[in-house]
């Protein structure tokens, strides 16, 4: 079955950039999603970038795919104290299914 | 645009008691899906709607739980009787049909059920 992996925790300083690693085995994705989650509340899409696409920039954030490895980044420049909080990557199709998500990486922002 | 609306936001309830959760999805959001968060992992997906029918219920313990459209806008998630394992946060999110944002999935706020 599909599965997502993700790394626990990631600390910078303000300003730094940040970059989140993700992995994932379903060769058939097409999609791959980065969401935000905040202290409770629900999961706020960033963004998404399709199979076929190697990087994708919006504002401060750039998405790399390496489908030949299946790993995902997500790289956000000049990291503010706002950004604090945890990362999702998930994988899907053309939204028939349901997506799949990794743990979560917590980004903790230090001034 | 009224993002995915759900209630109650927090729920306690004692172990073998029921318990329902609804969930209004955004406007002309053919799509829903009910994913359940325990704390410290990722969301995993309880169940799929296209409309009013069900497209993956795989992963729904149905001898507890339970869940309808009626008529294919909002929904409700039912559990009964609820079990220690069932705290978590209970998440609805919408995608539309076809067109060029089928793929992207809204989240509710969540409704964060604890079991004593």
């Amino acid at each position: 079955g599909e599965d997502v992996e993700q790394s626990l925790f990631l600390s910078v300083r303000e300003g730094d950039s940040s970059v989140i690693n993700c992995t994932y085995t379903d060769s058939s994705s097409t999609y791959l999603y980065w969401y935000k989650q905040e202290p409770g509340a629900g999961l706020q899409l960033l963004t998404y970038i399709f199979s076929n696409m190697d990087m994708k920039q919006d504002q401060r954030l750039t998405v790399l795919l390496n489908k030949k490895d299946k790993h995902l980044s997500l790289r956000i420049a000049d990291t503010q104290t706002g950004d604090s909080a945890i990362y999702f990557c998930a994988e899907g199709d053309t939204g028939r299914r349901a997506l799949t998500f990794g743990s979560g990486t917590r980004l903790q922002v230090q001034p | 645009e009224a993002g995915v609306a759900q209630s109650p936001r927090y729920k306690i309830i004692e172990k073998r008691q029921s318990v329902a959760f609804w969930c209004n999805p955004i406007s002309g959001h053919a799509t829903l899906y009910w994913y359940q968060q325990i704390l410290g992992q990722g969301p995993k997906l309880l169940i799929q709607f296209q409309n009013n029918g069900v497209v993956d219920d795989s992963q729904l313990p149905k001898d507890r739980f339970s869940a309808e459209r009626l008529k294919g806008v909002d929904s409700t998630l039912k559990i009964q009787p609820a079990k220690l394992e069932d705290s978590a946060v209970y998440l609805c999110a919408s995608s539309s049909r076809g067109g060029d944002t089928s793929y992207e999935q809204y989240f509710g706020p969540g409704t964060r059920l604890t079991v004593t």
